[in-house]
Order: C-alpha cells, then sequence, then structure tokens
C-alpha cells in the first residue's frame, strides 16, 4: 500500500507571493491534517479535513487555508507568503472514522514539503 | 490546554545501551498517545500507538508504557543501534476526533 505523497518536496518563494501544496493520502483514508514544523516551535497543527469538510482547525491567521477533493486528496494554500512560514509542512492520514477499528485516528505522515521564503 | 513535554532534549548514548525516553502532559484526560521517529528533514514514522485504556505495546525493540494518571509516556529502546539516531516525539490525542498535541522532541544519537 503506497504511503501519503506529498507535492512539491522543495519549494522557494519570496515574501508577498502565495504557495499551493498538495497531499495524497493513504488509499482508504480520509482524514487528512496538516502540520507546520519549525525549529523553534515544533510541530504545530494548522487543519483538518474528513470527507470534503474542516474538522478542526489550528490557531493560524487567514492567509493558511485548505481543502479536500472527492477523493481526499487535500491541499493547502499560503497567500501573502511572510519570511516567518519558512518551515517544513507535513501532511498526515488517517482512517478518520471510528468503524470499530481500534486504531481508526492513527496517523501516518508524507515527507514533508520544506517551503523557503525569501 | 494540554501540554506535552519531553526531557532531556537530545541524549547521546553508546551502541548496545538500553535506554527510556521520556514523554509528560497535563491533562490525563486523553484518547490515545502516539510515538513517532524522525530523521532529519524526513517526515514522521509512526513507531507506538496506545489506546487510553492500555498500559503499554510492544513493537520488536521498543517498548511503550502508559500511566494516565500521572501523565507520563516512557518509550523502552532496547540494545540501541547507531540506526536508532533520530529525534523521537511523542503526540497526545485528547479526544477521538480531536489534533494530535506534539512534544518537542528528544534528539537520540546512539555512538558506536
Amino acid at each position: 500500500k503506497a504511503g501519503v505523497t506529498q507535492t512539491p518536496r522543495y519549494l522557494i518563494k519570496t515574501r508577498g507571493q502565495q504557495v499551493t501544496l498538495s497531499c495524497s493520502p493513504i488509499s482508504g483514508h480520509r482524514s487528512v491534517s496538516w502540520y507546520q514544523q519549525t525549529p523553534g516551535q515544533g510541530l504545530q497543527f494548522l487543519f483538518e479535513y474528513f470527507s470534503e469538510t474542516q474538522r478542526n482547525k489550528g490557531n493560524f491567521p487567514g492567509r493558511f487555508s485548505g481543502r479536500q477533493f472527492s477523493n481526499s486528496r487535500s491541499e493547502m494554500n499560503v497567500s501573502t507568503l511572510e519570511l516567518g512560514d519558512s518551515a517544513l509542512y507535513l501532511c498526515a492520514s488517517s482512517l478518520g472514522l471510528n468503524t470499530h477499528q481500534k486504531n481508526y485516528n492513527e496517523q501516518f505522515f508524507g515527507p514533508g514539503t520544506r517551503l523557503t521564503v525569501l | 490546554k494540554q501540554e506535552v513535554t519531553q526531557i532531556p532534549a537530545a541524549l547521546s548514548v553508546p551502541e548496545g545501551e538500553n535506554l527510556v525516553l521520556n514523554c509528560s502532559f497535563t491533562d490525563s484526560a486523553i484518547y490515545n498517545l502516539q510515538w513517532f521517529r524522525q530523521d532529519p528533514g524526513k517526515g514522521l514514522t509512526s513507531l507506538l500507538l496506545i489506546q487510553s485504556s492500555q498500559r503499554e505495546q510492544t513493537s520488536g525493540r521498543l517498548n511503550a508504557s502508559l500511566d494516565k494518571s500521572s501523565g507520563r509516556s516512557t518509550l523502552y529502546i532496547a540494545a540501541s543501534q547507531p540506526g536508532d539516531s533520530a529525534t523521537y516525539l511523542c503526540a497526545v490525542r485528547p479526544g477521538g476526533n480531536t489534533p494530535l498535541v506534539f512534544g518537542k522532541g528528544t534528539r537520540l544519537s546512539v555512538i558506536a
């Protein structure tokens, strides 16, 4: 079974630009979560999508947005990039629905997208 | 608000040693706890998941324990190898469909 894939793996942008990152979950997984990882703050939760609906949202400004498609693939968008947005963006997928499978919310992570803002 | 702490931030041990990594959390009302490994510049690899009703989980040389009442979990690594060198992250899930709350990790170096 293929793992979680993220594209692109590396991105370099300049301040003020916008960027779109993509995540394809493990087949059969309906929940996709996004995290930002920086050396200072560690892993911070951005948002989670389940069945095309945002189920949870972290404390990030409105410049950060996301969506999920009917095939469970997800994208996140960052508009008006700032230097502080430079980070590793990680996507994780899980089954997402408690159908009596004990570890239904066990998360599996992709390799991440390294975003550098100049 | 749930907070997760991992101490120490870094640890260096000689090959072959058994070691314990610590994770503490402030609110004992958790749904489950997950341990991950992260190699430099890479994504996270799930190691073990412990449900709130469980006391421990084992996978190969790894054993994770959970003591909800004291707000602690430990990851025991037996007979450490240089390939175990990585950052180990602990994450707590407060409720069934709530986001994971991560600690900042322990960076482990196993010296040959």
